[in-house]
């Protein structure tokens, strides 16, 4: 079945980078694009970014702009996101999740990101 | 960016009643639509995308409509597992937004 596994939580001084990997596993990987997304406590989904399956095109939300790189390793089954330059308002839960025809599918288990001094 | 407006905030019924969700976006979305249904402490599962199709093991009792600007989750017999919270996604030019969250509980 399609699982998606992702790294442990992180604490995370202001102003360092974080890098949260997804590990996939019951389907073809290049096959899929993946989406990340994040959820501050108590707070609305929000969408970050996704990378293509096949040619690992990406595309960001504004919002995170410059301080967002999504990533891909095929021959691992394996992607990564990373956020620079972290401030507080960062703190949250950060999903992978599969797309399935435009829309996130199968979701990894969140990483919780703390950022504080 | 296009933005979603979920009402109501907050949705009090009983299992057995009818609920009905509405997202409505700023501009038009096409069919792009997909709803999530999210519980405390866990990751949203997927239940309609592209406005109206179900996803693969959702009951049928979940059905969504609309296009364009105007969209609506209908659950037709509330059952005790159903009350959780519940976004609307967009998709335009393959960026995204969430609309705030409907949180339906129990009356």
């Amino acid at each position: 079945q399609v699982q998606l596994v992702q790294s442990g939580a992180e604490v995370k001084k202001p102003g360092a980078s974080v890098k949260v990997s997804c590990k996939a596993s019951g389907y073809t990987f290049s096959t899929y694009d993946m989406h990340w997304v994040r959820q501050a406590p108590g707070q609305r989904l929000e969408w970050m970014g996704w990378v293509n399956g096949g040619n690992t095109d990406t595309k960001y939300s504004q919002k995170f702009q410059g301080r967002l790189t999504i990533t891909r390793d095929t021959s691992a089954s394996t992607a990564y996101m990373e956020l620079s330059s972290l401030r507080a308002e960062d703190t949250a839960v950060y999903y992978c999740a599969r797309d399935l025809l435009g829309s996130p599918d199968y979701w990894g288990q969140g990483t919780l990101v703390i950022v504080s001094s | 960016e296009i933005v979603l407006t979920q009402s109501p905030a907050t949705l009090s019924l009983s299992p057995g009643e009818r609920a009905t969700l509405s997202c409505r976006a700023s501009q038009s979305v096409g069919s792009f639509l997909a709803w999530y249904q999210q519980k405390p402490g866990q990751a949203p599962r997927l239940l309609i995308y592209d406005a109206f199709n179900r996803a693969t093991g959702i009951p049928a009792r979940f059905s969504g409509s609309g296009s364009g600007t105007d969209f609506t989750l209908t659950i037709s017999s509330l059952e005790p597992e159903d009350f959780a919270v519940y976004y609307c996604l967009q998709r335009t030019n393959w960026m995204y937004t969430f609309g705030q969250g409907t949180n339906l509980e129990i009356k």
